[in-house]
């Protein structure tokens, strides 16, 4: 069936590093990457994704790459802050143009003051 | 605008007990999903519907019946609760972003524990 990697699963960075995380994906028809946060405790929600017509999207401290040849796309937060420790969930969609999500099994970023 | 609103948001049951969760959105969005969080598990899609009236199976459906009879209200079912479904589930639903599903947007949350 339908994959997604995702690595790593913890991640330590000093406040005002940066941080990456990484998915692989199996299904060649994903056309839709988002990216979750799940601080402790509440519902996910999305910070960014991207679609597969475009290789890098930014929001201000938050970017996500995609390449679709590898079948893998990131997500990269820079000067990293206390209040991004949370669970990040990489997905892609599958199942044609209902575009169901896929999740990866999530990462937990904490962030050291 | 109360957005996705789950309702138990807890609930302990004993094996062989039935129980369902409702879910209720106020956005107007035409989809609507089930799914269940377990530790270092991610969130795994049960059923989904898109549209009044239909449902669909997720990546683990077995042992959960959904209905969808109001476009706002979508029902998930436990007809005979086992020990394997202690979880955490999450309604979301979703609005159509050209043709496509857009974001999700999560309820709250329902922790289950079957004893």
């Amino acid at each position: 069936g339908e994959n997604v990697e995702q690595h790593p699963s913890t991640l330590s960075v000093q406040e005002g590093d940066s941080a990456v995380i990484k998915c692989t994906y199996s299904d060649s028809a994903s056309n839709y990457f988002p990216w979750y946060k799940q601080e402790l405790g509440k519902r996910p929600q999305l910070i960014i994704d991207i679609r597969s017509n475009v290789g890098e999207k930014k929001d201000q401290r938050i970017a996500v790459t995609l390449n679709k040849t590898a079948k893998h796309f990131s997500l990269h937060i820079t000067e990293t802050q206390p209040e991004d420790s949370a669970v990040y969930f990489c997905a892609a969609s599958y199942g044609g143009s209902q575009g169901n999500l896929i999740f990866g099994k999530g990462t937990k970023l904490s962030v050291k003051p | 605008n109360a957005g996705v609103t789950q309702t138990p948001k807890f609930r302990v049951l004993k094996t062989g007990q039935s129980m369902t969760l409702l879910c209720a959105q106020d956005m107007n969005h035409e989809y609507m999903y089930w799914y269940r969080q377990d530790p270092g598990m991610g969130l795994r899609l049960i059923h989904y519907s898109v549209g009044e009236g239909t449902t669909a199976k997720g990546e683990v459906p077995d042992g959960y019946n959904v209905s969808r009879l109001k476009k706002q209200n979508f029902l998930l079912g436990l007809e005979s609760a086992a020990p394997s479904q202690t979880s955490v589930y999450f309604c979301a639903s979703s609005y159509l972003n050209r043709g496509r599903p857009g974001e999700l947007f999560f309820g709250e949350g329902s922790r289950l524990t079957v004893l």
